[in-house]
């Protein structure tokens, strides 16, 4: 099956600090999808993009939809303390009749105060 | 507007005991999805419904896992037995349009 992969796993930044992270797949996307899980909650949508080259911002957030149609970036500016929580990359596969999503394992930001 | 509700939130069992859970997703949302997450993963896709019909469940174990959504509202994701590598969130989602999917706060369950 399709296969995202996430970098960094972790990262430790100071209040303040933009901070960068990337997907990868194996196959092409023809969506990609920036989630954020807060602890003991359930992911929640930050970004989708759906053509290649597309730049799309929200907020401090900015996500960018590689050219290749195999990566994808997210970038956070100015972090601030509720930056914190997992990041994950998602983009859709379909299997059969159905059309579902593939998550990445997540890169985890820690913001120091 | 009210988000897809899910209970428990916690749950500790027993190996080989049973457990359900309950899912009730946003007002008018067709497709209805049950992930898997264990600790340090993203999401793993169980089963997804349309209405109350399966789509896909190609990765649900069957043999111990089953899934229901009578009248195409709310689903329950039951356990029967469990076993210790069940410990994980489990999280249902809710979609009106492909790929938009809104996720409850999902079940924690630990397995001793």
């Amino acid at each position: 099956g399709q296969q995202l992969n996430q970098s960094p796993q972790s990262m430790f930044i100071q209040e303040g600090e933009d901070v960068s992270m990337n997907c990868t797949s194996s196959s092409i996307f023809n969506t990609w999808l920036w989630y954020k899980q807060d602890p003991g909650e359930g992911p929640v949508l930050l970004i989708a993009l759906y053509k290649a080259g597309e730049l799309t911002s929200n907020g401090r957030l900015t996500a960018q939809f590689g050219i290749t149609r195999k990566d994808s970036f997210l970038n956070i500016s100015a972090s601030i303390p509720s930056d914190v929580g997992i990041y994950f990359c998602a983009g859709p596969a379909s299997s059969g009749s159905a059309r579902q999503l593939t998550f990445g394992s997540g890169t985890q930001l820690t913001v120091l105060p | 507007e009210a988000g897809v509700a899910q209970s428990p939130r916690y749950k500790i069992i027993e190996k080989r005991q049973s457990v359900a859970f309950w899912c009730n997703p946003i007002s008018g949302h067709a497709t209805l999805y049950w992930y898997q997450q264990i600790l340090g993963q993203g999401p793993k896709l169980l089963i997804q419904f349309q209405n109350n019909g399966v789509v896909d469940d190609s990765q649900l174990p069957k043999d111990r896992f089953s899934a229901e959504r009578l009248k195409g509202v709310d689903s329950t994701l039951k356990i029967q037995p469990a076993k210790l590598e069940d410990s994980a969130v489990y999280l249902c989602a809710s979609s009106l349009v492909p790929d938009t999917q809104y996720f409850g706060p999902g079940t924690r369950l630990t397995v001793l």
